[in-house]
């Protein structure tokens, strides 16, 4: 059972324009939720993160909106550039001390169109 | 350029072969994790080292052994792997606590002949 949901396996957008990636998860005890941008051939890159306490985290282009009602988060891009073409994922944990892994959805391929 | 460091970026080995997948990073990190990623697909977890000792293993096969030596280290013994452990192995640290992100090297790419 999937844990963690990225229904859009791609997305294409114009260049400059906003790039909006969803992702709903299903366990209530996730409490920190994390994004990743993955070039081929290299490892994934943290992006931003946002902790249950908040509903909002920005960093730079990049804002994540979190809906803890909903189960669902979004990652914002304004404007979107041409560097921005990858797959993204979304990842979650739990929270309760130490280190814990991080379950990820199977990503969305993000294509910036010039 | 990623700070966890991965050693080799691609290995090939038969299946009756022994190899190690070497990990390292210097940003004073205590926890350190294996990731498995097969084409298409999330990456899943494998273990996680927190304070060099072993705390999380994900019914992960005994062909697969990590060590964790020091806190800047982490190996993944492999020994008579099967073909569908064909993958991209991912290393990964962070402080050790869950409000921190994970950061991830850029992995080693396995082929099991």
């Amino acid at each position: 059972d999937q844990q963690v949901k990225q229904n859009s396996p791609s997305l294409s957008v114009q260049e400059g324009r906003i790039s909006i990636l969803n992702c709903d998860y299903t366990n209530s005890m996730f409490d920190y939720f994390l994004w990743y941008k993955k070039y081929p051939a290299e490892g994934p890159t943290f992006l931003i993160s946002i902790s249950s306490i908040k509903d909002k985290n920005e960093d730079g282009r990049f804002t994540v909106f979190l809906n803890k009602s909903a189960k669902h988060l979004s990652l914002h891009i304004v404007p979107s550039q041409p560097g921005d073409s990858a797959v993204y994922f979304c990842a979650a944990r739990t929270s309760g001390g130490g280190a814990d892994g991080l379950t990820f959805g199977k990503g969305t391929h993000l294509i910036i169109q010039p | 350029d990623t700070e966890v460091t991965q050693t080799p970026k691609h290995l090939v080995m038969g299946m009756t072969n022994k190899k190690s997948l070497k990990c390292e990073q210097h940003m004073g990190h205590r926890a350190m994790y294996w990731y498995k990623q097969k084409a298409k697909k999330p990456p899943e977890l494998m273990f996680v080292y927190s304070y060099e000792k072993l705390s999380i293993n994900e019914s992960v096969p005994s062909r697969f052994s990590p060590e964790c030596p020091n806190s800047s280290l982490l190996n993944l013994h492999l020994h008579a792997l099967q073909p569908e452990d064909s993958a991209l192995y991912l290393c990964a640290s962070s402080q050790a606590r869950n409000d921190q992100p994970q950061h991830f090297g850029d992995g080693t790419r396995l082929s099991i002949l």
